[in-house]
C-alpha cells in the first residue's frame, strides 16, 4: 500500500459525459500528479500540481482539467468524453516539487461506451 | 516520439535464473532513472533507481546498470521468483524537472 488513495476504482460513463476522479497523496506529500495509461501503451503524464499550483502539464487535452484543494487532496475533471478517453488514470505523490520517487495509487479505470 | 523505449514486450525465465529487462532512452536531459514493477489491478510500485552520476545500484536481489554513453540501462533480478512476474516499467527523469517519461513496459513471467 503506497498511501496514495483513488476513488472511484472503476467508471463507466457515456461518451459525451463529464466524470472526476479523486486522489489524496501520502501524508506529508505536497505533490500530485496525474497520469493516463491507454491500452498497450506505457504511462503518459498529464499534468502536476504542487500545494496547489499548477507546475507542469505534459500532454493533457484541453477538455481535461484539475485541480488541488487545500486539504492537498487532488481532483481530475475529464469532459466531453469520447470513447478514446477510456484509459486507466493514476495518481501519484511526492514530497516535494522535484522528488525523484513518486508513489502511485491503484488508478481509476474509466470506460467510455 | 518514444523518449523512453522497452523493446521487448514480454520476457519469460525459470525461476531461479537470471531476469535481465533493457530500457533505451534518447534524451540526453535525463539523468534520474527508475524502474517500476506492476501487478493487474494496482498501481506502479518504485523498485529502484539510479542517478546519471552512477553506473551501477544494487538492492537486494535487484541491480540496475546505467550505460551514459549508450543511453541504456538493465535490470537484473537474480534470483528471479515466481512472485517477480508482474510488468516493469521504466521510467525517466531531469533533476530539475518533476514528470516522469516512462516506457511501455515489458512483462516478465518467472515460471516454476
Amino acid at each position: 500500500d503506497s498511501g496514495v488513495t483513488q476513488t472511484p476504482k472503476h467508471l463507466i460513463t457515456a461518451t459525451g459525459q463529464r466524470v472526476t476522479l479523486r486522489c489524496s497523496p501520502r501524508s506529508g506529500d505536497l505533490s500530485v500528479y496525474w497520469y493516463q495509461q491507454s491500452l498497450d501503451q506505457g504511462l503518459q503524464f498529464l499534468i502536476q500540481y504542487y500545494n496547489g499550483e499548477e507546475r507542469a502539464k505534459g500532454n493533457i487535452l484541453e477538455r481535461f482539467s484539475a485541480q488541488q484543494f487545500p486539504d492537498l487532496h487532488s481532483e481530475l475533471n475529464l469532459s466531453s468524453l469520447e470513447l478514446g478517453d477510456s484509459a486507466l488514470y493514476f495518481c501519484a505523490s511526492s514530497e516535494t516539487l522535484t522528488s525523484h520517487e513518486q508513489f502511485f495509487g491503484p488508478g481509476t479505470r474509466l470506460t467510455v461506451l | 516520439d518514444q523518449q523512453v523505449k522497452q523493446n521487448s514486450p514480454s520476457l519469460s525465465v525459470q525461476e531461479g535464473r537470471i531476469s535481465i529487462l533493457n530500457c533505451d532512452y534518447t534524451n540526453s536531459m535525463f539523468d534520474y532513472f527508475l524502474w517500476y514493477k506492476k501487478y493487474p489491478a494496482e498501481g506502479p510500485t518504485f523498485l529502484i533507481s539510479i542517478s546519471s552520476i552512477k553506473d551501477k545500484n544494487e538492492d537486494g536481489r535487484f541491480t540496475v546498470f546505467l550505460n551514459k554513453s549508450a543511453k541504456h540501462l538493465s535490470l537484473h533480478i537474480v534470483p528471479s521468483q515466481p512472485g517477480d512476474s508482474a510488468v516493469y516499467f521504466c521510467a525517466a527523469k531531469e533533476t530539475s524537472g518533476s514528470r516522469l517519461t516512462f516506457g511501455e513496459g515489458t512483462q516478465l513471467t518467472v515460471n516454476p
